[in-house]
């Protein structure tokens, strides 16, 4: 099993502010990785698939990349709908998720 | 725009059989450009891959769970089904259904339905 790490567990982070989430797995996925967002009381949203390919309708304040076993999700100003958890999802070899990260507003 | 329901009992009793359907609108559960899915997640917790079905009925579980899983296609309804057997407290969790793209990944989601196992 693939496992899939996310870092850090929760980001601080100001209204206005970058923020960069990690996803390292634990061998390769090639490019083969998702991302979602994800509000309490929702199910997830596909944000990035491919590992920077943005999904319909995904504003371009978020991107994605890297390739392998190193992977980036970058907001690049974040607005108050964007504090969520954040998930990857690796697709390369069955699937599984990391444990996701927490933007929280500093 | 494809739209994914999931349905079934909200409660289940310990070592029952936990079943549950998703219907499929906007698009046909035919074709053969994707995965249908279930995912599940535990109150507070993260998200856990439980396997897919492809169009012509190829099924892939993930092993932790393989020996209780059963997923099912019914084209006819356009609709697929998990059943979940010997449940326990631990397969309390909100139950999504998704579809995956073959050729690029990427999941589209259900709304999900909570299943609580209890006596």
């Amino acid at each position: 099993e693939i496992v899939m790490t996310q870092s850090p567990a929760t980001l601080s982070v100001s209204p206005g502010e970058r923020a960069t989430l990690s996803c390292r797995a634990s061998q390769s996925v090639s490019s083969n990785l998702a991302w979602y967002q994800q509000k309490p009381g929702q199910a997830p949203r596909l944000l990035i698939y491919g590992a920077s390919t943005r999904a319909t309708g995904i504003p371009a304040r978020f991107s994605g990349s890297g390739s392998g076993t190193e992977f980036t999700l970058t907001i690049s100003s974040l607005q108050s709908e964007d504090f969520a958890v954040y998930y990857c999802q690796q697709y390369n070899n069955w699937w599984t998720f990391g444990q996701g990260t927490k933007v929280e507003i500093k | 725009q494809v739209q994914l329901q999931e349905s079934g009992p909200g409660l289940v009793k310990p070592s029952q059989t936990l079943s549950l359907t998703c219907t499929v609108s906007g698009g046909s559960i035919s074709s053969g450009d994707y995965y249908w899915s279930w995912i599940r997640q535990p109150p507070g917790k993260g998200l856990e891959w439980i396997g897919y079905i492809y169009y012509s009925g190829s099924t892939y579980y993930n092993p932790s769970l393989k020996s209780r899983v059963t997923i099912s296609v019914d084209t006819s309804k356009n609709q697929f089904s998990l059943k979940l057997s010997s449940v326990t407290a631990a397969d309390t969790a909100v139950y999504y259904c998704a579809r995956e793209a073959v050729t690029t990944g990427g999941l589209a989601w259900g709304q999900g339905t909570l299943v609580t196992v209890s006596s």
